[in-house]
């Protein structure tokens, strides 16, 4: 059964700084990963897709990296804002079925 | 509207009353999903429909009934609920075989008294 865990469950940095948040899986076996940011009480919102043939993708300040046969993933985020205070997620989407598979999350806090 | 839409946002219900959920996607999405998300629990898959057929039903208690009447539409009705079924109930979409990006509603916050 696939497991995702992150790593570490809570973070709390300077604004300014430049920070690294890691995702764990158990099985390989995945046709992608995605990471989320979720603000309290409201969704998810997608911020980067790695397909399982691909190393990395990058969106603005975000760059994700994939090592599927180690089964890691870090998402990097560049110079922190408090606007980036949030919940972090990944999940993998597993080969069999149609299931995304989340982990707990970290909760990142950025302060002013 | 563009997304996706979830109603109601908040819903307080009696172990007794029956309740549905409503999810709607303006993205010409093929999949459409349930999921639950409880407090200091990763998030639980419910349910996945696919073209309007369920494809998983991750052994939801059946006092959660999915409904999926077309591709765009999702509900889930809900009766004799516990006060453990308390939760954030998100709802999402994809398109399976396109980019696959999960794109979540806003979800639902249900209290069961």
């Amino acid at each position: 059964k696939q497991e995702v865990t992150q790593i570490p469950a809570a973070l709390s940095v300077p604004e300014g700084e430049n920070l690294v948040l890691n995702c764990s899986f158990t099985d390989s076996a995945i046709y992608n990963l995605q990471w989320f940011r979720q603000d309290p009480g409201k969704g998810l919102t997608s911020l980067l897709l790695i397909q399982s043939s691909q190393r990395e993708q990058t969106s603005g300040r975000l760059n994700a990296s994939l090592d599927k046969s180690s089964g890691r993933s870090t998402l990097y985020i560049a110079a922190s804002q408090p606007g980036d205070s949030a919940t972090y997620l990944c999940a993998v989407r597993e080969l069999s079925g149609q299931n995304f598979v989340f982990g707990p999350g970290t909760r990142l806090s950025v302060l002013p | 509207e563009t997304g996706v839409t979830q109603t109601p946002r908040h819903l307080v219900m009696g172990m007794t009353n029956k309740k549905s959920l409503k999810c709607e996607q303006h993205l010409g999405h093929n999949a459409m999903y349930w999921y639950k998300q409880s407090a200091k629990k990763p998030l639980e898959l419910m349910f996945v429909y696919n073209f309007k057929e369920q494809t998983e039903n991750n052994s939801v208690p059946s006092r959660f009934s999915p409904e999926c009447p077309n591709s765009s539409h999702l509900f889930l009705h809900l009766h004799t609920l516990q006060p453990e079924d308390s939760a954030l109930y998100l709802c999402a979409s994809s398109q399976v075989g396109g980019t696959d990006v999960l794109t979540f509603g806003a979800g639902s916050r249900l209290t069961v008294l």
